[in-house]
């Protein structure tokens, strides 16, 4: 079965300090590729995606995935992280277009 | 306002007692679907809509209904509701499958 993979489940940083979180998937072929953020108390929301083209790619509030198709990777980084990041994070997958499947997330805490 | 909205935002309820929990988008978007989210399993698909009339299983669908009669509104149905089906439920409606999904603020259900 298809499945997508968060390595890092607890993730605290100080300001400033760099972020990459990890994600891999299981399925070979052609894929859509998402990270979602989850602010406390707030809806899930998109912090980008990727389907074609350019594997870097940028998002939301300084963020960016790089697609790694060798390693079935979308790993998210962001250079600098502010305490305003402290949410949890998603990736999310879909292979046939249709059926999505989530991580299990990883809860980001930036101390001041 | 873009929004998806969820009825009702909390519910307990018995084991046995058929509930409905709607939700309601208002972006004319074809797609919609229904998630769980547990601690330690991430979101998981219960179904998804292509349009209206058409639904199709996700991830785990095991005890759940749903229903697309109109565009806007996708109904998950939960017929006998059993203590293993407490969680934090989410709708989605997004236009295609490589575009945003736009997330309800959540139904938290207990079934005690």
């Amino acid at each position: 079965a298809q499945s997508v993979s968060q390595h890092n489940h607890h993730v605290i940083l100080s300001e400033a300090a760099s972020l990459e979180l990890g994600c891999n998937y299981s399925y070979g072929g052609t894929v859509n590729l998402f990270w979602y953020v989850q602010y406390p108390g707030q809806h899930l929301q998109l912090l980008l995606k990727y389907f074609s083209g350019d594997p870097l790619v940028k998002g939301i509030k300084g963020f960016e995935a790089e697609f790694i198709k060798s390693k079935f990777s979308f790993n998210l980084r962001k250079p600098s992280v502010q305490w305003s990041d402290t949410a949890e994070y998603f990736c999310a997958v879909t292979f046939t277009g249709n059926q999505f499947y989530f991580g299990t997330g990883t809860s980001l805490t930036v101390i001041p | 306002e873009a929004q998806v909205t969820q009825n009702p935002r909390y519910l307990i309820t018995v084991t046995g007692k058929k509930l409905t929990v709607t939700c309601s988008q208002n972006m004319n978007h074809e797609y919609m679907s229904w998630y769980r989210q547990d601690p330690g399993l991430g979101l998981r698909q219960i179904y998804y809509s292509m349009n209206v009339e058409v639904t199709d299983k996700g991830d785990v669908p095991e005890g759940y209904k749903v229903s697309r009669k109109e565009k806007r509104n996708f109904p998950l149905i939960l017929e006998s509701p059993s203590p293993n089906q407490t969680s934090l439920y989410f709708c989605a409606s997004y236009r295609r499958p490589e575009d945003e999904q736009f997330f309800g603020p959540g139904t938290r259900l207990t079934v005690l």
